[in-house]
């Protein structure tokens, strides 16, 4: 099946600080892809749907200041958390869709965002 | 209101034994279902889809699903649980946007 990558797996920072969260899709091109947050044991929440070369669409109550989405690419999307906090600490998962054949939402492995 | 309902949070099989895990939906037009499976850790892998067709649906690791409209269900069984098949398993409806349930944690018991 389809790839989707992303970088880093895994950070830690300091309270204030920005992360940026890069989401790749490997061997296809996604013009929509999508960023999901996960609290411990918990499904996933739709943060917000990212198309490329135009502005992101926010799930309501995720704030759009906080929460910087760029899709430059086909291939590449950006989460970049700003003045982060201890509360923003989560998993972060993004999702590229495929709309070849297959029409299907590939998943990344996920991002762990760690604010001390 | 969309939404996706798994009603089991946690269940527990020995290996070898058969698995169904609950799926129930509620959603306005066709539904897009899908399963995943997400290991510790990881992101999500896709187990299986249905779209349109043939209502029983199946996917890798020998799993398979059926949508019953009627019953707006799509649970997932599998027939021989193996120790790897432990994992937390979501159920989500959708076209694009897709929602999920709250999941499904496997325990598998040698």
């Amino acid at each position: 099946g389809a790839v989707v990558s992303q970088h880093p797996s895994w950070v830690i920072c300091k309270s204030g600080t920005s992360v940026k969260i890069e989401c790749r899709s490997l061997d296809f091109q996604a013009t929509t892809m999508f960023w999901y947050r996960q609290f411990p044991k918990q499904s996933l929440m739709l943060m917000a749907t990212s198309n490329e070369g135009s502005k992101a669409t926010y799930e309501q109550g995720v704030e759009k200041d906080k929460f910087l989405i760029n899709h430059a690419s086909l291939t590449l999307s950006t989460l970049t958390v700003t003045s982060a906090h201890p509360e923003d600490s989560s998993f972060y998962i993004c999702s590229a869709r495929d709309r070849g054949p297959t029409d299907t939402q590939y998943f990344g492995p996920g991002t762990r965002l760690t604010v001390l | 209101a969309q939404s996706v309902t798994q009603p089991d949070i946690h269940i527990t099989v020995s290996e070898g034994a058969s698995l169904e895990l609950r799926c129930n939906y509620s959603y306005g037009a066709t539904p897009y279902l899908f399963w995943y499976v997400q290991s510790p850790g990881q992101g999500l892998q896709l187990l299986l889809k249905y779209f349109s067709g043939d209502t029983l649906v199946q996917g890798i690791k020998g799993f398979e699903a059926e949508f019953k409209r009627s019953q707006s269900s799509f649970n997932l069984r599998k027939p021989s649980v193996h120790w790897s098949d432990a994992a937390e398993y979501f159920c989500a409806v959708g076209a694009d946007k897709l929602i999920f349930g709250t999941g499904t944690r496997l325990q598998v018991f040698p």
